[in-house]
């Protein structure tokens, strides 16, 4: 079975700061993907970026990038010059191989931006 | 705009009803997924659609059914509704079977009473 686990229930960055949100996984999968969503407090799911298990190089997204650590088994995500618009709840998500697009998610983790 | 276009926002209703919950996929997307959201489980999924057929099953209650028509568009179906099924209800879709971007829709906030 798969699992998903962010650590974090809460964080706080300051404005224009960095901040690094924490994803460690499990599964049996050879070949899996690993996604990260916002959820801002209006409630949509907003996919931010997408890294693949045989991806030769971390995924980027603008401000994203996903700090994949494949025999550490964590997938972390790094917000750079964080703005208040970045204030949310991130979740952590993998799919496996079995190819459904059926997504286990983390608990997720909220993140504010201070002023 | 994820372009995944979801019907009611938000809809309450009392227990025992039935509700039907509407979703039409992003242009050129044959997959339609659909999600729940409650506060003590996370998000759970529920169902997979791929091209009109039945794809994937996740935890979906037997009170539960959903569809995809020919036109692509899904609905999902709650019936004997209890207050535990009180959730946001999220479509998503994506081009393929799986392993692709997965969009998701505004969600549906469904209220039992």
């Amino acid at each position: 079975a798969q699992k998903i686990t962010q650590t974090q229930p809460g964080m706080f960055v300051q404005e224009k700061e960095a901040v690094t949100l924490d994803c460690t996984y499990d599964t049996s999968d050879p070949s899996y993907g690993l996604f990260w969503y916002k959820q801002p407090s209006s409630g949509e799911m907003i996919f931010l970026i997408y890294q693949g298990s045989y991806d030769q190089q971390n995924a980027t997204e603008g401000r994203y990038s996903l700090n994949f650590q494949k025999a550490r088994k964590s997938a972390n995500l790094v917000i750079s010059a964080s703005q208040l618009g970045d204030s949310a709840m991130y979740f952590c998500a993998i799919e496996g191989s079995s190819n459904t697009g059926k997504l286990i998610f983390g608990q997720g983790t909220t993140l504010q931006v201070k002023p | 705009d994820s372009g995944v276009t979801q019907t009611p926002k938000h809809l309450i209703t009392a227990t025992g009803q039935r509700v039907t919950l509407r979703c039409s996929p992003r242009s050129g997307d044959l997959s339609v997924y659909w999600y729940q959201q409650s506060l003590d489980q996370g998000l759970q999924f529920l169902i997979q659609y791929y091209n009109g057929e039945e794809r994937a099953k996740g935890n979906i209650l037997e009170r539960f059914s959903a569809q995809q028509f020919p036109d692509l568009h899904s609905e999902l179906n709650l019936s004997s509704l209890e207050l535990g099924d009180s959730a946001l209800y999220f479509c998503a879709s994506s081009v393929g079977r799986g392993r692709n971007t997965i969009y998701f829709g505004e969600g549906s906030w469904l209220t039992v009473v």
